[in-house]
Formats: structure tokens, C-alpha cells, sequence
């Protein structure tokens, strides 16, 4: 069974400074990678998808993640982060085939930004 | 093209009673998802739905949790005698067809109280 582990529960990082979140997979073959973000009250909005070929990806609102298939993991990075990038950025994984978009979600990395 | 509509946003229960969550997915989407987001966790799959048919249900409680998504009108997701436990964000997600390389989109959620 797959499963996605996010490392960290909570990040907290400086306006302007970088940032970069963890994310840890476990699925069979080849993975569909997924990164959300929630703001506080509202639904995901997706930020980045992978599901083949260049393995840096480039997402919405300056984010970026790099598949490293050796490594299992599908980190996610923003160069310059804003206080509007205050939220819960959640990592998933989906299963192909009948399954559908069936996604699994990492628990999710709460950041604060600090001004 | 509106998004993925869900309501209510908010809903309070009393122990005991029945909550019905409803789901009107995106023009053109055929397929939908339901997922739970218990406090500070992030989301579980519930079960995937297509117009008429369970697809996989895999994530569901076995008992007084079902779903439908009849050829008319929105998906309902129906909890039976609810439970504090039960209290939770629930999120709908659609998508145009099957197969993870296509983007699932996410509703607002709706935010069930149980009380």
C-alpha cells in the first residue's frame, strides 16, 4: 500500500527567506506526485503536479518540487517566501489504474511565517 | 466554469441525527471523491464515485457512512446516527475522466459539528 510521510509538522521561516518541506513516498510503481496548499478554513488548491518526464517540476506561485525517485521523495521548495504563504502544504500520492485520482496525503507541514 | 461546490460549508449535528453532504461537481466531471480531514490530520480517502456507481469504497466506515452520485443532481455523502468522532472537515474532489494524470479539484469542504 502507498503512503506519503511528511517529516514536518510544523516550519517556521523568516520573510524572504527560503523554504523548503519535506516529503517521503512509498508506492510499488511509478508515482504520481502531488503538493497542496490550505489556507486556514478553506479547501486544497493545487500547487504542483508530477507525473513524468523533467524531474523539477514548476508550480504556481513561485513553487517548485524535484522528483528524486532514488531518494523517494518529492521535496518542495520556494526561493523567497511571503506572508501570504502562510498555510498547511500537503504532499500526496496517487494511485494509478482503476483507482482513479485516488489520493494519498502526507500529514501535512503547518508553515508560519514570520515577518 | 465554476468549481467544485459543496454544502453547507458548516454543519452542526446533534448526536444521534443524520448529516447529508452534498457535492456538485465541476462542468464535465464525471468522476468524484470524497475524503475526511480529522483535526490536525491530513486527508483519508473515503470512496470514489462515478455517475451511478461505487467504484471504490474502500475508505469508508462500514457502518452509517454511504455515498451516491445518481445520474442527476450532486453527490451525497450520508452519515447515519453521527458521532463526536464523526465531527471532521469532509472534502469533495472531481475530475473529467479516470487515471491519475489528470488533476482532481477540490471543494471548499464542509465542516461537520457534532455535538
Amino acid at each position: 500500500a502507498q503512503s506519503v510521510t511528511q517529516p514536518d509538522i510544523h516550519i517556521t521561516v523568516s520573510e524572504g527567506a527560503s523554504l523548503e518541506l519535506r516529503c517521503n513516498y512509498s508506492y510499488g510503481a511509478t508515482p504520481y506526485l502531488f503538493w497542496y496548499v490550505q489556507s486556514p478554513g478553506q479547501g486544497l488548491q493545487l500547487l504542483l503536479k508530477y507525473f513524468s518526464g523533467d524531474t523539477l517540476v514548476q508550480g504556481i506561485k513561485g513553487f517548485e518540487a524535484e522528483f528524486k525517485r532514488s531518494q523517494s521523495s518529492f521535496n518542495l521548495r520556494k526561493p523567497s517566501v511571503h506572508w501570504s504563504d502562510a498555510a498547511e502544504y500537503f504532499c500526496a500520492v496517487g494511485a494509478s489504474g482503476a483507482a482513479g485520482n485516488k489520493l494519498t496525503f502526507g500529514g501535512g507541514t503547518r508553515v508560519l511565517v514570520k515577518p | 466554469n465554476a468549481g467544485v461546490m459543496q454544502n453547507p460549508r458548516h454543519l452542526v449535528r446533534r448526536r444521534g441525527q443524520e448529516a447529508r453532504l452534498r457535492c456538485s461537481p465541476m462542468k464535465g466531471h464525471s468522476h468524484v471523491y470524497w475524503y475526511r480531514q480529522l483535526p490536525e490530520e491530513g486527508l483519508k480517502f473515503m470512496v470514489y464515485l462515478q455517475k451511478e456507481n461505487i467504484i471504490d469504497e474502500s475508505g469508508m466506515p462500514k457502518e452509517r457512512f454511504s455515498a451516491e452520485f445518481p445520474k442527476e443532481g450532486p453527490s451525497i455523502l450520508r452519515i447515519q446516527q453521527v458521532v463526536r468522532g464523526d465531527s471532521a472537515a469532509y472534502f469533495c474532489a472531481s475530475s473529467p475522466r479516470q487515471g491519475t494524470n489528470t488533476e482532481a479539484f477540490f471543494g471548499q469542504g464542509t465542516r461537520l459539528t457534532v455535538v
